[in-house]
C-alpha cells in the first residue's frame, strides 16, 4: 500500500502567516488523486481539498493544494486562529486508500 | 444537509464482536454517486480506511481486515453497519462512518474522498 509521509509533524505560526504542509508518497499517486482534511480536537475530519487542488464546498480560498507524482502540498495563506488543527492527506489513486499521519498546525 | 451518526457499544472484551450502525439523515443512502464507508482512528494515531458499501450491497474491504470485517446496508432504514469479529486491544479506536465519493473519469471507476463524516464513536477493547 502507498505510505504517505507528512511533514513537519508540528507547525507553529502566527496569525496572518502562511503555512505550507507537505505530503510525500512512497510511490506515484495516479492522476493526482489526493485529498486533504482538517481535524479539530474532538471533531471528525472535514474535507478541504480533493483532486490535489479542488476546494471542497464552503472551504475558504485561503486553503489551496498543489503537487504531482509523489510530492504534494497544502498551503494555508493568512493563518487565522480557527485554523489550529491537525491536517491529513489521503490518496485514492491506489487501493487501499491511505492517509498520512498528520501535521499539527498551532497558531501562536 | 446530510448528516451521519454512529451508534453502538463503547466497551468490548477481547475476542468479542464489534457492531456499529451508521444512520444517515438529510439524504438518501440510495445514491449512485456514493459508497458508504467506515474509517477508524486509534487514540493519538492516524486514520485507517476499513471498508465501504454501495446501496446495491457491493462491498470492498481493506485486505488486512477482510477476514474479520462485514459491512451491511439497510436502505429501508437509511443505515449501514460494521461488524468486526475477534477484536483485540489493537482495535481500540474512534470509529467513523462517512460518505464515500464514487465516480467515473477517463481512468474508469474511482473511489475517492470521504465527506461528510459522522462524529465518531470510541470503541475500547479491554478485559
Amino acid at each position: 500500500e502507498i505510505v504517505l509521509t507528512q511533514s513537519p509533524g508540528t507547525l507553529s505560526l502566527s496569525p496572518g502567516e502562511r503555512a505550507i504542509l507537505s505530503c510525500k508518497a512512497s510511490q506515484t499517486i495516479s492522476n493526482s488523486y489526493l485529498a486533504w482534511y482538517q481535524q479539530k480536537p474532538g471533531q471528525a475530519p472535514r474535507l478541504l481539498i480533493y483532486g490535489t487542488s479542488n476546494g471542497a464546498n464552503g472551504i475558504p480560498d485561503r486553503f489551496s493544494g498543489g503537487g504531482s507524482g509523489t510530492d504534494f502540498t497544502l498551503t494555508i495563506s493568512r493563518l487565522e486562529p480557527d485554523d489550529s488543527a491537525v491536517y491529513y492527506c489521503q490518496q485514492y489513486g491506489t487501493s487501499p486508500r491511505t492517509f498520512g499521519q498528520g501535521t499539527k498546525v498551532e497558531i501562536k | 444537509q446530510l448528516q451521519l451518526q454512529e451508534s453502538g457499544p463503547g466497551l468490548l472484551k477481547p475476542s468479542e464482536t464489534l457492531s456499529l450502525t451508521c444512520t444517515v439523515s438529510g439524504g438518501s443512502i440510495r445514491s449512485s454517486s456514493f459508497y458508504w464507508g467506515w474509517i477508524r482512528q486509534p487514540p493519538g494515531k492516524g486514520l485507517e480506511w476499513i471498508g465501504s458499501i454501495y446501496y446495491n450491497r457491493d462491498t470492498f474491504y481493506k485486505t488486512s481486515l477482510k477476514s474479520r470485517v462485514t459491512i451491511s446496508i439497510d436502505t429501508s432504514k437509511n443505515q449501514f453497519s460494521l461488524r468486526l469479529t475477534s477484536v483485540t486491544a489493537a482495535d481500540t479506536a474512534v470509529y467513523y462512518c462517512a460518505r464515500d465519493r464514487y465516480y467515473y473519469d477517463s481512468s474508469g471507476a474511482v473511489w475517492g474522498w470521504f465527506e461528510p463524516w459522522g462524529q465518531g464513536t470510541l470503541v475500547t477493547v479491554s478485559s
